[in-house]
């Protein structure tokens, strides 16, 4: 059965910072991977998406992540983290026959200023 | 806005109630897909359709579940006798079959509160 993992509930990072958001997945063939995020009440915006080619993918709001399939790891990553970054973010894979997508537990992005 | 739409956003109900839930997914999507996601959560999978047929249901959806789409176009999705336990935001997706790894876009959700 296809999974992703994200083993942080939380990360804390001082605006201006690097950000880093862990996902690890686990899928037999090749992957299509998802990073959505959550504001408070409201539904999953869609970031960026891992189908194939270049390892880094780039996104909406300066988002980017790295594939890594010797570690079965899609992180996200920002450059500079912006307050308004701040929301849950979630790790998905898609089901290849029903292009459903399964999601991690989720984690919380807290920029402080 | 042509993007997924619910409602209602938010319901209140007393336990033992009877709600229903409508999707409006983006027109020329064909598939369309139910997500229940409670606090702390990810969105757990319900039930998907492509065009008016339900094709896959989660354990996760007992007996008191339904959804349908009756048209191919909008759905709705019923829960009947309502328990505490089914307090949870509903989302609801839409995708295109043709692009085939495009991403799922989702709507604002409907909150269920259960008195």
């Amino acid at each position: 059965a296809q999974s992703v993992a994200q083993p942080e509930d939380q990360v804390n990072v001082a605006e201006g910072n690097p950000l880093t958001v862990k996902c690890t997945y686990s899928v037999s063939g090749n992957p299509y991977l998802f990073w959505y995020v959550q504001y408070p009440n409201r539904g999953l915006q869609f970031l960026l998406k891992y189908i194939t080619g270049d390892n880094l993918v780039k996104g909406s709001y300066g988002f980017e992540a790295e594939f890594n399939k010797s570690q079965t790891s899609f992180h996200l990553k920002k450059p500079s983290a912006l307050v308004s970054d701040s929301a849950l973010y979630f790790c998905a894979v898609r089901e290849r026959a029903t292009d459903k997508l399964i999601f991690g537990t989720g984690t919380r992005l807290q920029v402080f200023p | 806005d042509t993007g997924v739409s619910q409602d209602p956003r938010h319901k209140i109900t007393k336990r033992g109630q009877n709600v229903t839930f409508r999707c409006d997914p983006i027109s020329e999507h064909n598939r369309l897909y139910w997500y229940r996601q409670t606090l702390g959560q990810g969105p757990e999978f319900l039930t998907y359709f492509q065009n008016e047929a339900q094709l896959e249901k989660s354990r996760l959806l007992s007996d008191r579940f339904s959804a349908e789409r009756p048209k191919g176009s909008f759905s709705t999705l019923e829960i009947q006798r309502t328990e505490q336990g089914d307090s949870a935001m509903y989302l609801c997706a839409s995708s295109y079959t043709s692009t085939s790894t495009g991403e799922l876009f989702f709507g604002e959700g409907s909150r269920l509160t259960v008195l």
